[in-house]
């Protein structure tokens, strides 16, 4: 079984401050890992993936993440926040194609992170 | 390009009324379909999920059941609701297995 934890459930930062939101994982194999963006009543958004290879991905609006499979991590940064990337954020994980049994990509997702970003 | 259409975007419905939620895919052939439920606090929880046309698997034990009558339609239904029913209902595809999902606009259901 798999599951995800999301490190605080409210991160606030200053407008041009580093972004960190953590995302640690619980799984039987090294999963393939997600993380979205959700902005209010709307549905979410992929901003990276990792799956094979490059353990540091980048994504959409400057955000990047890197795998630590030592440390089950797959944390979200940003170096410089900027006011619209406050949302809500999800850390997913799924398992490998090879995982067997019936996965058919299904998601597990961490309970979210809610980003409020300073002026 | 590939496109998912969910509604209605806002429900409000009385207890023990029936619901159906309807979702659509676009620009894909025999996609994997998702109903997602984000409660308040608690994250993204898979309802169903379905590989084909009929068939359809329950993640958890609920008030709540799918169909998937046509190939990029995956309707969520209820007979009777309950107030604890209450929700934002998010519908997602994928194609392939492990592949991220790509999710629709949401219905924010409210059970009065």
């Amino acid at each position: 079984a798999q599951s995800v934890t999301q490190l605080g459930s409210h991160v606030s930062v200053s407008e041009g401050a580093l972004v960190l939101l953590r995302c640690n994982y619980s799984s039987s194999v090294p999963p393939y890992l997600f993380w979205y963006v959700q902005y209010p009543n709307q549905g979410l958004q992929l901003l990276l993936k990792y799956t094979t290879g490059a353990t540091l991905v980048k994504g959409i609006n400057g955000f990047e993440a890197e795998f630590k499979k030592s440390e089950t991590s797959f944390h979200l940064t940003k170096p410089s926040a900027h006011m619209s990337d406050a949302a809500e954020y999800f850390c997913a994980v799924s398992p490998p194609w090879n995982a067997g049994g019936t996965s058919y990509g299904k998601l597990t997702f961490g309970q979210g992170t809610i980003l409020t970003v300073h002026p | 390009s590939q496109t998912i259409h969910q509604w209605p975007a806002t429900l409000v419905q009385p207890v023990g009324s029936p619901l159906s939620l309807e979702c659509t895919v676009e620009g894909t052939s025999n996609p994997n379909l998702y109903w997602y439920r984000q409660a308040a606090g608690r994250g993204l929880q898979l309802l169903f999920y379905s590989v084909g046309i009929g068939q359809i698997s329950s993640e958890v034990p609920q008030n709540l059941s799918a169909s998937r009558p046509q190939d990029r339609q995956f309707i969520l239904s209820s007979k009777k609701l309950l107030l604890s029913d209450s929700g934002f209902y998010l519908c997602a595809w994928s194609v392939g297995i492990n592949t991220e999902a790509f999710f629709g606009q949401g219905t924010r259901l409210t059970v009065v």
